[in-house]
C-alpha cells in the first residue's frame, strides 16, 4: 500500500515568490495534516482537514499561506510571497480518523529554501 | 496549551546499554505517540499509547505511559547503532511534538 506521497521533495525559490507543494494522503484516509517542521524542531501543525473542510487552521499564516483540499483526496498548500523564514520542511500526514487508535502516517515532506 | 517536553535533547549511548527518554506534557490528553525520524527522512510511527498504564514494546524499545503524571517514557534495551535516530514524542489528536531527543548510539 502506497504511503502518503508529497511533492516536490525539494525545491529552492527567491524570496517573494510564490511556492505550491503537493499532498496525496493515504487511500480511504478521511483526516489530512499540513506540518511545519524547522531544523532541530518538532513538527508543528499547520492545518487539519476533515474530508474536504478545514477545521483547525488556527495555525496557519493566513496572509501568506493558503490550503486546500478539493474532493476530500488531494490537498496543496500554497505560500505567496515566501519569506526567507519560511525556509523549512513542509510534512503531510494523514490518519483514518480522529479515533485515539488510530495512526497518524507521515509523508517525507517537501524541503524548501527560500534565498 | 498542550506543552510537550522532552529530555534528554541529545544521548550519546555505547551499543550494549540501555537507557529511558522521558516525555512530559502540560494537561490531560487521551493518547500519545512515540516516531522515530532518521536524517533527511519522514517520521515513522512506533507506539500509540492510549490509557494509563499502558506498555508497549517492539525490539528493543518498549514506551510505557502515565495519565496520572502525565509522563511517558521511552526506554532502550541493549541498543545497537540501527537505533541512531531522532525520537519524537507526541501528545493529543493533533500532535502536539516534543522538541525531540537525538540518539547517537556508539560502538
Amino acid at each position: 500500500e502506497a504511503g502518503v506521497v508529497q511533492s516536490p521533495r525539494y525545491k529552492i525559490i527567491e524570496k517573494k515568490q510564490p511556492v505550491a507543494f503537493w499532498c496525496n494522503p493515504i487511500s480511504g484516509h478521511n483526516t489530512l495534516y499540513w506540518y511545519l517542521q524547522n531544523l532541530g524542531q518538532g513538527p508543528e501543525l499547520l492545518i487539519r482537514y476533515e474530508n474536504e473542510e478545514a477545521v483547525d487552521d488556527s495555525q496557519l499564516p493566513k496572509d501568506r499561506f493558503s490550503a486546500e483540499r478539493l474532493k476530500g483526496v488531494d490537498s496543496t498548500l500554497k505560500i505567496q510571497p515566501a519569506e526567507l523564514g519560511d525556509s523549512a520542511v513542509y510534512l503531510c500526514a494523514s490518519s483514518l480518523g480522529r479515533g485515539s487508535g488510530n495512526t497518524i502516517y507521515f509523508g517525507e515532506g517537501s524541503w524548501l529554501t527560500v534565498v | 496549551e498542550l506543552k510537550v517536553e522532552q529530555n534528554p535533547l541529545f544521548l550519546s549511548m555505547q551499543e550494549g546499554k540501555n537507557y529511558t527518554i522521558y516525555c512530559n506534557y502540560s494537561t490531560t490528553s487521551d493518547r500519545l505517540y512515540w516516531y522515530r525520524q532518521d536524517p533527511g527522512k519522514s517520521l515513522e510511527s512506533l507506539f500509540v499509547l492510549l490509557s494509563n498504564g499502558a506498555v508497549k514494546q517492539e525490539g528493543r524499545l518498549m514506551a510505557s505511559l502515565d495519565t496520572k503524571a502525565r509522563l511517558s517514557t521511552l526506554h532502550i534495551t541493549a541498543a545497537v547503532h540501527d537505533l541512531s535516530a531522532t525520537y519524537f514524542c507526541a501528545v493529543g489528536r493533533d500532535l502536539i511534538f516534543g522538541k525531540g531527543t537525538k540518539l547517537s548510539v556508539k560502538p
